[in-house]
């Protein structure tokens, strides 16, 4: 699976858009990205994932840039609930018997200011 | 609540016993993860199934531990012989179907500390 990186911590203001970044330079046409994020004490949430196009549900949209090597989260209005840590994931999209396990890094620490 | 569910959500030993934990996944995920995660990491991937088979099981994963889905529907984690580096918290997660389009969706996990 592909390499991913992304910041160790970021600052956001209560009410304020979110954006979260995350490389993934090394991402083949067959891998999607995914973001999760997880809550002290929790079990990791999944958020939303994509291949090209941009994706947006209730909880927060995907913007994949073209060449697919970047990708941003954007929590539209941040509450302090959302204070978490951010996983960015790439997971190849195969079919059958493989496993398409998810392997997470350190992710990013969203700290929300109120 | 139809989510992963674990179970217990904390256990406290001491090193040289036997715990199994259990998972119980969304009713209709033929697929079932467990991970391990230690404290400022991100989860490890431990082992998964699709229905009852045990398709790949991590280098992480030793002779110690176990794990089983007997009728395709929960799965116990077993470790025998308890060391305190075995203190972490162990994950369940359950998708549907394999496809890298279904996302895995996790319970909140078991702590486990060993004294």
């Amino acid at each position: 699976d592909a390499k991913t990186t992304q910041p160790t911590s970021m600052d956001c203001a209560e009410g304020r858009a979110a954006n979260l970044p995350c490389n993934h330079s090394t991402i083949s046409g067959n891998e999607y990205v995914y973001w999760y994020r997880q809550i002290h004490s929790q079990g990791p949430q999944y958020i939303i994932h994509g291949l090209k196009n941009n994706e947006t549900n209730e909880m927060a949209s995907l913007i994949i840039t073209e060449d697919r090597k970047s990708s941003t989260l954007i929590l539209p209005h941040a509450t302090l609930r959302d204070t978490a840590v951010y996983y960015c994931i790439v997971r190849v999209a195969g079919y059958g018997g493989a496993t398409n396990k998810l392997i997470f890094g350190t992710g990013t620490l969203l700290a929300v200011q109120p | 609540d139809t989510g992963v569910s674990q179970d217990p959500r904390h256990k406290i030993t001491k090193r040289g016993q036997n715990v199994t934990f259990r998972c119980d996944p969304i009713s209709e995920h033929n697929r079932l993860y467990w991970y391990r995660q230690t404290l400022g990491q991100g989860p490890e991937f431990l082992t998964y199934f699709q229905n009852e088979a045990q398709l790949e099981k991590s280098r992480l994963l030793s002779d110690r531990f176990s794990a089983e889905r007997p009728k395709g529907s929960f799965s116990t984690l077993e470790i025998q012989r308890t060391e305190q580096g075995d203190s972490a918290m162990y994950l369940c997660a359950s998708s549907l179907g394999g496809s890298g389009r279904s996302p895995l969706h996790f319970g909140n996990g078991t702590r486990l500390t060993v004294t």
